[in-house]
């Protein structure tokens, strides 16, 4: 089974600066789908951004980009210009393009100082 | 398009009491999966549905049981409920149109089990 490892638990960003959060994962696939997901205290999960394997771009959404890089099987996210908004956890996941089994890190909870 | 909704919101049981989650969507998605979330860990998968009438297991199955006669519907029933299944659960929905395969999920519920 695939595993989605998020080796920071707590991350914190100076509002307006620069933050990346790490997130690695194990998998024999070569087609899948990789996703960063953002919940607030509302509970709420709300996806910032996916990229699928076979594309070598990285995806961007605004002030969010990820660094993605296959043969490391690595998936970080980039967040610019920090804004008070953005605080929250933060959630890596996998989805297998064959199963549909979508494997979640266990998050970095990222806190905005003004 | 009301997306994914759950009810209840929250939820306080006895032990050995059996209940039913709910969990409807209007986006004709034929993807569906139950997902609980553990204080310091990520999403983990109960069960899930590839559409009307199938089910399958998940990471997590145990003391939990789903049916899904319609498109839109997936209940997930606890059949004896126990202090270990305090948690907050989540329904999401799988858009499987190449190219955008995407998890959208509902607001949650969180259950209390005493």
């Amino acid at each position: 089974a695939q595993t989605v490892t998020q080796s920071q638990p707590e991350m914190s960003v100076q509002e307006a600066e620069t933050v990346t959060l790490s997130c690695t994962y194990d998998t024999s696939e070569s087609d899948y789908y990789l996703f960063w997901y953002k919940q607030p205290p509302s509970r709420q999960m709300i996806l910032v951004i996916r990229q699928e394997a076979y594309k070598q771009q990285n995806a961007t959404e605004n002030r969010f980009s990820v660094n993605f890089q296959k043969a490391a099987k690595s998936f970080s996210l980039k967040i610019s210009d920090s804004q008070l908004g953005d605080a929250a956890m933060y959630f890596c996941a996998f989805l297998s393009y064959n199963n549909n089994d979508m494997r979640f890190g266990a998050g970095t909870r990222l806190t905005v100082k003004p | 398009n009301a997306g994914v909704t759950q009810t209840p919101k929250f939820q306080v049981l006895k032990t050995g009491q059996s209940m039913t989650l709910q969990c409807a969507q209007d986006m004709n998605h034929e993807y569906m999966s139950w997902y609980r979330q553990d204080p310091g860990m990520g999403l983990r998968l109960i069960h899930y549905s590839v559409g009307a009438g199938i089910t399958d297991q998940g990471e997590v199955p145990n003391g939990y049981n789903v049916s899904r006669s319609t498109t839109e519907d997936f209940p997930l029933r606890l059949l004896s409920a126990a202090p270990s299944q305090t948690s907050v659960y989540f329904c999401a929905t799988l858009s499987a149109l190449s190219g955008e395969e995407t998890q959208y999920f509902g607001p949650g519920t969180r259950l209390l089990v005493l």
